[in-house]
């Protein structure tokens, strides 16, 4: 268990909608990471944030946004979904900004499937 | 833009052979690179974190090494075992704070 926790496992949801996914980072760590696994390509950085405030950004698209809550839990927000957006979301934390050479551990991940 | 590549893309290997699998990336501005292992339906698990040219870092049967000036780190693993089956991922942080991850290494160890 990395202490990293993402809700829900599983989404099953229609083209057009809206889903918002949770992730609650180990306790301590400031800095949140989310990723999308999509069907054969890699892990693809989304954004990170650090204490609150967006520190970076990566192939996110528009439609989906990002936040980061003063008790360090972060949601991830997916809008006007397409077929494919159908991938494995994941949640990463660290302790410090950047994790230049601290560890990263991963939630379980969230399984969307957009239909 | 970094670009961390990682080759070859799937190993399959016998149960007792050692191998090894690499992972390049740009050599200048470089901070960190970290290992990762991926096994199917769990989420990545940090293996290690290296930081300095000539770093040699071992783990049980796993071990790496890095080398900064020309861009590239190995992964190795001796004996393999069928609970190493699975994906070996690294990354780079970047000075911007955002980490790129290779594509990984698909490892298949048959019994």
């Amino acid at each position: 268990d990395s202490g990293v926790t993402q809700t829900p496992k599983h989404l099953i949801t229609a083209t057009g909608q809206r889903v918002t996914l949770r992730c609650s980072p180990r306790s301590g760590d400031l800095s949140v990471y989310w990723y999308q696994q999509s069907l054969d390509q890699g892990l693809q950085f989304l954004i990170q944030y650090y204490n609150g405030e967006e520190r970076a950004k990566g192939n996110i698209l528009e439609r989906f946004s990002a936040q980061q809550f003063p008790d360090l839990h972060s949601e991830l927000n997916l809008s006007s979904l397409e077929l494919g957006d159908s991938a494995l979301y994941f949640c990463a934390s660290s302790a410090r900004p950047g994790g230049l050479n601290t560890e990263a551990f991963f939630g379980q991940g969230t399984r969307l499937t957009v239909v | 833009i970094l670009n961390v590549e990682q080759s070859p893309q799937s190993l399959h290997v016998q149960e007792g052979d050692s191998t090894n699998f690499t992972c390049s990336f740009p050599s200048s501005n470089f901070y960190a690179l970290h290992w990762y292992r991926w096994e199917t339906a769990k989420s990545p698990e940090a293996l290690f974190v290296m930081t300095l040219n000539g770093d040699e870092k071992k783990k049980g049967r796993i071990s790496a090494t890095l080398n900064t000036k020309e861009g590239y780190s190995y992964l190795y693993i001796k004996g393999s075992q069928p609970e190493d089956s699975a994906t070996y991922l690294c990354a780079c942080p970047t000075g911007g704070f955002k980490t790129i991850f290779g594509a990984g290494t698909r490892l298949f160890v048959k019994a």
